[in-house]
């Protein structure tokens, strides 16, 4: 099974609506997670990084008001899209590392696609 | 900064047929690691390979092979006899590994190339 799990899968929500996406890390301590968000036809593109007890890092050009990350735990991160507009609807996806230094295994979540109306 | 270029946007065969997707990537660091993903219609992506930048040897994996040619910074997936099942969209991506590991995991993507097997 996946170990690393995103919740839900997807979701609608009206414009101007808050949308909280879980990405969770089930067999394993997972330090660093990262948010990804892939557009209908395109390629993933990071948005940030989460790190655990800290803030995120986000990539240029996201807004980091607008798409909040919180990594609480070693095994729960976080995504909160805010006031959802049309624009923001695509596919987002979490990942995460088992250890440091290129020894460990990346995993992927399945990924929560966001449809704003 | 680092970059994949995936230059074949759709490619369309017949089963049977043998398919390569090319990769190309550019980086500055001495280590970094290539991916190859899958991404069928559902959007889950699937992990078929992670090659580090010092191990140059090809590798097979069933009707998988992948070429990596560092002296071209190339990485290379062929399907041998494709099958409808193989029709995905695949990416190729691109870690760099920092001082303190934390970087790994860090992917940059190519734009990906849409195959399509037809029966």
């Amino acid at each position: 099974g996946a170990v690393v799990s995103q919740h839900p899968s997807w979701v609608i929500c009206k414009s101007g609506t808050s949308v909280k996406i879980e990405c969770r890390s089930l067999d394993f301590q997972a330090t660093t997670m990262f948010w990804y968000r892939q557009f209908p036809k395109q390629s993933l593109m990071l948005m940030a990084t989460s790190n655990e007890g800290s803030k995120a890092t986000y990539e240029q050009g996201v807004e980091k008001d607008k798409f909040l990350i919180n990594h609480a735990s070693l095994t729960l991160s976080t995504l909160t899209v805010t006031s959802a507009h049309p624009e923001d609807s695509s596919f987002y996806i979490c990942s995460a590392a088992t250890g440091g230094m290129g020894t460990g295994e990346l995993f992927f979540g399945e990924g929560s696609r966001l449809t704003v109306l | 900064a680092q970059k994949v270029t995936q230059a074949q946007t759709e490619i369309s065969v017949v089963e049977k047929e043998d398919v390569t997707l090319d990769c190309v990537y550019e980086t500055r660091d001495t280590t970094y690691y290539l991916f190859w993903y899958k991404q069928p219609p559902s959007g889950e992506l699937v992990f078929l390979i992670r090659r580090n930048s010092f191990d140059e040897q090809n590798e097979i994996s069933g009707r998988y092979s992948w070429n990596f040619q560092k002296s071209t910074s190339s990485f290379n997936f062929t399907i041998t006899a494709s099958q409808v099942v193989d029709s995905a969209v695949y990416f190729c991506a691109l870690s760099e590994e920092r001082a303190g590991g934390t970087s790994y995991g860090k992917l940059t993507f190519g734009q990906g190339t849409i195959l399509t097997v037809h029966p």
